[in-house]
């Protein structure tokens, strides 16, 4: 399968905490893309970071990229319960075609 | 703006039987793409269209699945017939004219075969 692979499935935390995820992906890429998906509903995009960059910010959320080992990471600081959703990587290669992750089930508690 | 709309929300059929999706992406939005996402898992290309030309169909079964975008504009995704496999949410997304950027996506349908 060409799909991505993150780590872990699922985490659960604490308001206030700081989250994770981990994402690996399997050939070269353009572009990297984070997705946010509530339960029920459509995938929302959070940030998108180009293979010449190795690091973005937006907002909360911080995202590292290592085309070296082919993998990016998505951090969230200060989780509120509303970060509550599945979170997907997306690479994009030279098919402009997004190849997803697995996901990341985050459940923030109060 | 309006956001990608898809209907119905959800669908229960029995298998063999025949099921279509609408959708309506973001005004302006010359890409229009096909998603199904299995529970559990992250969301699978089916087909994507570039104004009313298929650009990749590749992962799409097409001895049962079919899709069109006339006009350039609507999308309908149909499954004729339906197998027990294809219980999954069907997510409709959009993007504009450049290469590479962020997708918009609809609420899905969710479809459940009996």
């Amino acid at each position: 399968s060409q799909q991505g692979e993150e780590d872990p499935q699922a985490l659960s935390i604490q308001e206030g905490e700081n989250a994770t995820m981990n994402c690996s992906y399997k050939t070269s890429i353009n572009n990297l893309q984070w997705y946010r998906q509530n339960s029920g509903r459509g995938l929302v995009h959070l940030i998108l970071i180009r293979s010449n960059e190795r690091e973005k910010h937006s907002g909360r959320l911080r995202v590292t990229l290592d085309t070296s080992k082919k993998s990016s990471s998505l951090l969230i600081t200060a989780s509120r319960a509303a970060d509550t959703a599945s979170y997907f990587c997306a690479s994009l290669g030279n098919t402009d075609k997004l190849i997803f992750g697995t996901g990341t089930r985050l459940q923030v508690f109060p | 703006e309006a956001g990608v709309a898809q209907s119905p929300r959800y669908k229960i059929i029995e298998k063999r039987q025949s099921v279509a999706f609408w959708c309506n992406p973001i005004s302006g939005h010359a890409t229009l793409y096909w998603y199904q996402q299995i529970l559990g898992q992250g969301p699978k290309l089916l087909i994507q269209f570039q104004n009313n030309g298929v650009v990749d169909d590749s992962q799409l079964p097409k001895d049962r699945f079919s899709a069109e975008r006339l006009k350039g504009v609507d999308s309908t995704l149909k499954i004729q017939p339906a197998k027990l496999e294809d219980s999954a949410v069907y997510l409709c997304a959009s993007s504009s004219q450049r290469v590479g950027q962020p997708q918009h996506f609809g609420d899905g349908t969710r479809l459940s075969i009996l």
